[in-house]
């Protein structure tokens, strides 16, 4: 069964870049049959879809952020990876990783566990 | 973008009730269209996709209906372990976008 693992700090001051990395395990990060996405969430409010990946390395960016964000793939360690520069509070949520199947109707399949990232001095 | 308002945004229910929930698109999003729950502290679980297809392992007393910009989320008797957030999601368009969530509650 696949797992998807978010790590990363907790805590980024304002201004800096917020830095995460999700680990596949179960599957191959490189098989060709999946786009790689982030999603974030702050406390008691919706889901906001970051953006994703996909291995050939093709990316597609929420507009909102797109200036900011930078998703990379690592396949020789099976992980994926997720860069927002110029942190405000605003940022400050909770981000998942998950996995969106390449073929048939897109849906977010399996999810890590989510992370806590705070924005703050 | 595409927006996504889910009605109602919380509602109280006794184990055994039907529940519907719906969620309405800002434009056709024809069948594009997953359902997921989520419980506090945890990731949301997909539950439908494609407006109507059950995701393995999920029971089937969820099941989901529409397409356009009317879609409703239904289950047929609700369980204890179905007190939870309920998101709608379309993948329709760029970029991606979700509801706001309906909280399902014990009444």
């Amino acid at each position: 069964q696949v797992q998807l693992q978010e790590s990363g700090p907790g805590l980024v001051k304002p201004s800096q870049t917020l830095s995460l990395t999700c680990t596949v395990s179960g599957g191959s990060i490189s098989s060709g049959s999946y786009y790689w996405s982030w999603i974030r969430q702050p406390a008691g409010k919706g889901l906001e879809w970051i953006g994703r990946i996909y291995t050939g390395g093709s990316t597609n960016y929420n507009p909102s952020l797109k200036s900011r964000v930078t998703i990379s793939v690592d396949t020789s360690k099976n992980q994926f990876s997720l860069k927002l520069n110029s942190v405000t509070a605003a940022d400050t949520a909770v981000y998942y990783c998950a996995r969106d199947p390449y073929y048939g109707s897109d849906r977010f399949d399996y999810w890590g566990q989510g992370t806590l990232v705070t924005v703050s001095s | 973008d595409i927006q996504m308002t889910q009605s109602p945004s919380s509602l109280s229910a006794y184990v055994g009730d039907r529940v519907t929930i719906t969620c309405r698109a800002s434009q056709s999003i024809s069948t594009y269209l997953n359902w997921y729950q989520q419980k506090p502290g945890k990731a949301p679980k997909l539950l439908i996709y494609a407006a109507s297809s059950l995701q393995s392992g999920v029971p089937s007393r969820f099941s989901g209906s529409g397409s356009g910009t009317d879609f409703t989320l239904t289950i047929s008797s609700l369980q204890p372990e179905d007190f939870a957030t309920y998101h709608c999601q379309q993948s329709y368009s760029f970029p991606r976008t979700f509801g706001g969530g309906t909280m399902v509650e014990i009444k």
